[in-house]
Order: C-alpha cells, then sequence, then structure tokens
C-alpha cells in the first residue's frame, strides 16, 4: 500500500531532551515536507525536501533540524524542544515539486512540558 | 501570502449543496484541495492548475479562476461523510511549496 508512516503517534515530552519523529514512503517521491498544526493557523511548513541532500525552511524552522539522506526517509528533529512545539505534526510527500497533489503521514500529536 | 478560505465554518443539513472558496492574493500556478477529519490526515481531493479548469470528484468539483486567483470547492447532496475541514493549498509559479488556508469546518447534520 502507497503510504506515508510516521512514528511515533503520540510522544510526551519534557524541555530540552532531544527527540525525533521519524517519516517514511514508499511511493519514490521526489518531494517531501514537514508541517506543524495548531488550532486556528491551519498548516505551517516547517521544512521541506525538493530531493536527496536537498533541503530548505519553510515558513516555521526555528527549532526544528531535518535531513534527507535517503530519498525515502525525512526525519523531523528536534534539538531541545520546548513547550510551544507543542502541537499536531504531518510529514507529507509528493511526486515532485508543483502540480502534484500531497500524500500525508497519519500525524505525530508531540507534548512538551 | 496565506490564502483566505470563507466560511470559516458552516453548517448544513444532509442534501444541502455548500461552497467553499478561497482567495490569494499572489498569482498561482495550482490550487489544492483537501478534506481532514477530526483526528486524522488531511487527504488530497483534487488540484486545479493554472487554465481555469474544472475537476470533479464524485459530487465534489471545484473550479479556479486565475485572473482572480480564486478558486471555489463545490459539495453537492451532501453526505454526512463530508463533514470535516478542508483547506486549500495555494501554488505560485516558481515557489518550492504550497501554502495551506486556515480550513473551512464543514458539519453536515442528519
Amino acid at each position: 500500500e502507497a503510504q506515508v508512516t510516521q512514528n511515533p503517534r503520540y510522544l510526551i515530552t519534557v524541555t530540552g531532551k532531544k527527540l525525533t519523529v521519524t517519516c517514511s514512503q514508499n511511493m519514490n517521491h521526489e518531494y517531501m515536507s514537514w508541517y506543524r498544526q495548531d488550532p486556528g493557523l491551519g498548516l505551517r511548513q516547517i521544512y521541506y525536501s525538493m530531493n536527496v541532500e536537498v533541503t530548505d525552511k519553510g515558513d516555521v524552522p526555528e527549532g526544528y533540524k531535518v535531513s534527507r539522506k535517503e530519498k525515502r526517509n525525512f526525519p523531523l528533529i528536534l534539538e531541545s524542544p520546548s513547550p510551544n512545539q507543542t502541537s499536531l505534526y504531518f510529514c507529507a510527500s509528493s511526486i515532485r515539486r508543483g502540480g502534484y497533489g500531497y500524500t500525508f503521514g497519519s500525524g505525530t500529536r508531540l507534548t512538551v512540558v | 501570502q496565506q490564502p483566505v478560505q470563507s466560511p470559516q465554518a458552516v453548517i448544513l443539513r444532509e442534501g444541502e449543496d455548500a461552497v467553499i472558496n478561497c482567495s490569494s492574493s499572489k498569482a498561482l500556478y495550482s490550487v489544492h484541495w483537501y478534506r481532514q477529519k477530526h483526528g486524522e490526515a488531511p487527504v488530497f481531493l483534487m488540484i486545479l492548475l493554472k487554465g481555469g479548469e474544472q475537476k470533479g470528484h464524485e459530487k465534489i468539483s471545484a473550479s479556479f479562476n486565475e485572473k482572480k486567483q480564486q478558486s471555489s470547492l463545490y459539495l453537492t447532496a451532501s453526505q454526512l461523510s463530508y463533514s470535516g475541514t478542508y483547506f486549500c493549498g495555494t501554488e505560485a509559479p516558481g515557489d518550492d511549496k504550497i501554502i495551506f488556508g486556515k480550513g473551512t469546518r464543514l458539519h453536515i447534520l442528519p
């Protein structure tokens, strides 16, 4: 089944403890992206990648890192999480940039206390 | 730069029609539409590319007026399963991303 797989689905952590949210797609998509979703704000892009080893900042990149060493994987790293990073996170992928729909992962609900 | 969606929320009875609008201040290359049910991921409905085409998906269709930088999503004879939040996402020429609107909450009553 073609899908984007995110893990974990739920995560509660403490301020400052480094964490990684994994994202993997099995559709050979070139484009991958991370979004955070907060009430009343919609989906805001954190980082995106147009292909392997190519990443760039989205609209809200502060406090996040990403890497794209393989085409299928695009992990989101929070080096020192803070409470304002409590949010619902989605990974998405697309065949390539421009003109193609996105497939979203199931989401990761992160709480930082 | 975030597209503006209207209305913010709408309540319908099953069988009624709805229109959701998406407006951008930038020239657009494409407009995407997604539906998200509570607690789930957004699901891609359709994409409209520059050219003013109208597309359909079952009883859900959309139009794209590139001159006005607007798109509308039409839901006819709504079903209970149509409930959820609808997001438009816009792509500008040369951009590497789509920007999503804040969403329109649609609630269908039996």
